[in-house]
């Protein structure tokens, strides 16, 4: 399979503290992407960073990709109540996207 | 900007029913759009890409009679579950981007297809 796997599969903290997720993957990449989805939501798009890129920030997110060991991490800074929330990375290989198994975020206010 | 209204939310019917669901890109013109299937806890897989004007290409395993697909208009995509069984329920959601290099997809809410 193609697909990616993410760790941890569930991650309990307290409000304040960071969050970090991990997640590898088997194939070359034009990118990776990392997703939100509330339950029982669609997904929103949260980060992308390319494949000549090493990192990037967008508020309280910052994300970090390594294609020599096919990895990336998605760190959330400060974390809220609201974070909570399954968070998934997917590659873009081709304009498909693969998406990897997700992480399940509790925030526990 | 870059919204994506997917509808029905929920659908619940009987058996050997086809259930239609649409995709639309309210703001933006979506040069291809994506259908995906997601189970209980897990995550979200490619069941079909669709390109405005030509026929969708579908993933391995996928029935292609049994979802039919239609991508007539550069903001409209439809999913259609033929003679729906209880085994097709699921939650299904879709994307649409813009094309090009490096672009995200925009998702929907998705519809929770239940199927008695």
């Amino acid at each position: 399979s193609q697909q990616g796997e993410e760790d941890p599969q569930a991650l309990s903290i307290q409000e304040g503290e960071n969050a970090t997720m991990n997640c590898s993957y088997k194939t070359s990449i034009n990118n990776l992407q990392w997703y939100r989805q509330n339950s029982g939501r669609g997904l929103v798009h949260l980060i992308l960073i390319r494949s000549n890129e090493r990192e990037k920030h967008s508020g309280r997110l910052r994300v970090t990709l390594d294609t020599s060991k096919k990895s990336s991490s998605l760190l959330i800074t400060a974390s809220r109540a609201a974070d909570t929330a399954s968070y998934f990375c997917a590659t873009d290989a081709g304009g498909k996207l693969i998406f990897g198994q997700g992480t399940e975020l509790s925030v526990k206010p | 900007g870059a919204v994506v209204s997917q509808h029905p939310s929920r659908v619940i019917c009987k058996s050997g029913t086809s259930v239609k669901i649409e995709c639309r890109s309210l703001d933006f013109q979506a040069t291809t759009m994506f259908w995906y299937r997601q189970f209980p806890k897990q995550s979200l897989m490619l069941m079909a890409t669709s390109n405005e004007g030509s026929k969708a290409t579908y993933e391995q395993g996928v029935e292609k009679d049994k979802f039919l697909i239609n991508h007539a208009s550069l903001t409209l995509s439809t999913l259609t579950v033929t003679s729906a069984h209880p085994e097709d329920s699921s939650f299904y959601i879709c994307s649409a981007t813009t094309g090009g290099y490096n672009q995200p997809q925009h998702f929907g809410d998705g519809t929770r297809l239940s199927i008695l």
